[in-house]
């Protein structure tokens, strides 16, 4: 299996302008997280998905951050308009969710480096 | 609102030297605490622990979890330079979850 797909690895925008980041989780995981990862704030969730409906996204910074996901092999991350402090490394995970509703592993994506000029 | 706060923030040590990192949480309806290896890129899995008192062993690493004084401490005995890395603390909360809540890490770095 290929791991975790992420694209764009590195994206340069200038503030303002819109952000998709994409991913594809392993292929038969039921789970998938949204996280960015800054030096000052760590790793923080922002959203995950279960079996494609979002399940939490109380960590989903302001309402120029959306996620979705059409379907078990890709979701999107939106921001519209990008700031300079959405500057970031977004990482995808995904997950099999265990039976009676163990933690199983999350697997990472090698994430998207953001710069927000 | 949880917490997890992991000690020391860095740690410089010698190649050989044996180190100890620390994880301390608060999380309501405790589920599981894991520790992850971050190196360049994404975090990659080290263990993940239920129970007080057992200490999960992998090689050079080990850790346990203490429930009653809420902590966890992951040792490496002796350190190489591929153990340098930042090393992530997290723990699930609420039964079936699946969400994490990140401590913001130790970086570790071995010298020769």
């Amino acid at each position: 299996d290929a791991g975790v797909i992420q694209s764009p690895r590195h994206e340069v925008t200038e503030m303002g302008q819109e952000v998709t980041l994409r991913c594809k989780p392993i292929s038969g995981h039921d789970y998938l997280f949204w996280y960015r990862q800054t030096m000052m704030r760590g790793l923080e969730l922002l959203i995950y998905f279960n079996n494609n409906v979002p399940i939490d996204d109380s960590g989903m910074p302001e309402d120029r951050f959306s996620a979705k996901m059409p379907n078990a092999s890709f979701s999107t991350l939106k921001i519209q308009p990008s700031e300079p402090r959405d500057s970031a490394v977004y990482f995808c995970a995904s997950s099999l969710g265990g039976a009676g509703g163990f933690y199983n592993e999350q697997f990472f994506g090698p994430g998207t480096r953001l710069t927000v000029l | 609102e949880d917490k997890v706060v992991q000690s020391p923030l860095s740690l410089v040590v010698h190649e050989g030297d044996t180190v100890t990192l620390n994880c301390s949480y608060e999380v309501t309806n405790f589920r599981s605490l894991l520790w992850y290896k971050q190196e360049k890129k994404a975090p990659t899995f080290l263990f993940m622990l239920t129970s007080s008192g057992i200490e999960k062993k992998s090689g050079r690493l080990s850790s346990i979890l203490d429930k009653k004084e809420l902590f966890s401490i992951l040792n490496i005995t002796a350190t190489q330079t591929g153990d340098s890395a930042v090393y992530l603390c997290a723990v699930e909360a609420r039964r079936g979850a699946q969400k994490l809540v990140f401590g913001q890490g130790t970086r570790l770095t071995i010298n020769p």
